[in-house]
């Protein structure tokens, strides 16, 4: 059974202050690694796609990583307007397509 | 392009009555996705549209609940004598495939929100 553990599972920073959130998967055969930025009361936002370990992506202050067990998403000088639960995801093959495996979320609060 | 919308944002219902919360994708997607999120966990697959064409069904799917996409455009999903544990926000998603990597982007509406009381 393919399972997304993210950690932790909230994060208090000030704001300018660098970290990184942790995604951490079992699947049997990555056919894409997936994180999502979501804001309360809202549906999730698509971020990043990853394929294979190695791969990087960068998005204004958001960098994602992935290795062959784990991804990570770094945040260099957060903003308060960075603070989202932020969501990392996993495909698993179903009839015709993939569907998200999730894992719970990370809870990002930046402090002015 | 507007992206994904549904219909209700917000629904409260008392247990036991039917409810019908509808997604309308993004207008070239032929892939359609329904999740469900409770407080503090990630979504959770429920359902799968081709086209028509109901493809998929998790276990979380009792026969309490059921899903059309009658002209593989907008979908509907109902839940009827509505429990309790229902309660949570409902999210559809849709996407098309990308064939270079055998594997697509999902793309999320805002969800409805359902409180059973």
């Amino acid at each position: 059974e393919d399972q997304v553990t993210q950690s932790p599972e909230a994060l208090r920073l000030q704001e300018g202050e660098s970290s990184s959130l942790n995604c951490s998967y079992t699947v049997s055969g990555l056919r894409g690694l997936f994180w999502y930025r979501q804001d309360p009361g809202k549906g999730p936002e698509f971020l990043f796609t990853l394929y294979s370990a190695g791969e990087e992506k960068e998005k204004e202050r958001l960098k994602a990583t992935l290795t062959k067990k784990e991804s990570f998403l770094h945040i260099t000088a957060p903003k308060p307007e960075d603070s989202a639960t932020y969501l990392c995801a996993v495909q698993q093959p179903i009839q015709g397509a993939q569907k998200l495996v999730f894992g719970q979320g990370t809870r990002l609060t930046i402090n002015p | 392009d507007t992206g994904v919308s549904q219909d209700p944002r917000h629904k409260i219902t008392k247990r036991g009555q039917n409810v019908t919360f509808r997604c309308d994708p993004i207008s070239e997607h032929n892939r359609l996705y329904w999740y469900r999120q409770t407080l503090g966990q990630g979504p959770e697959f429920l359902t799968y549209f081709q086209n028509e064409a109901q493809l998929e069904k998790s276990r979380l799917l009792s026969d309490r609940f059921s899903a059309e996409r009658p002209k593989g455009s907008f979908s509907t999903l109902e839940i009827q004598r509505t429990e309790q544990g229902d309660s949570a926000m409902y999210l559809c998603a849709s996407s098309s495939l990308a064939s270079a990597r055998l594997t697509d982007t999902q793309y999320f509406g805002p969800g409805t929100r359902l409180t059973v009381l």
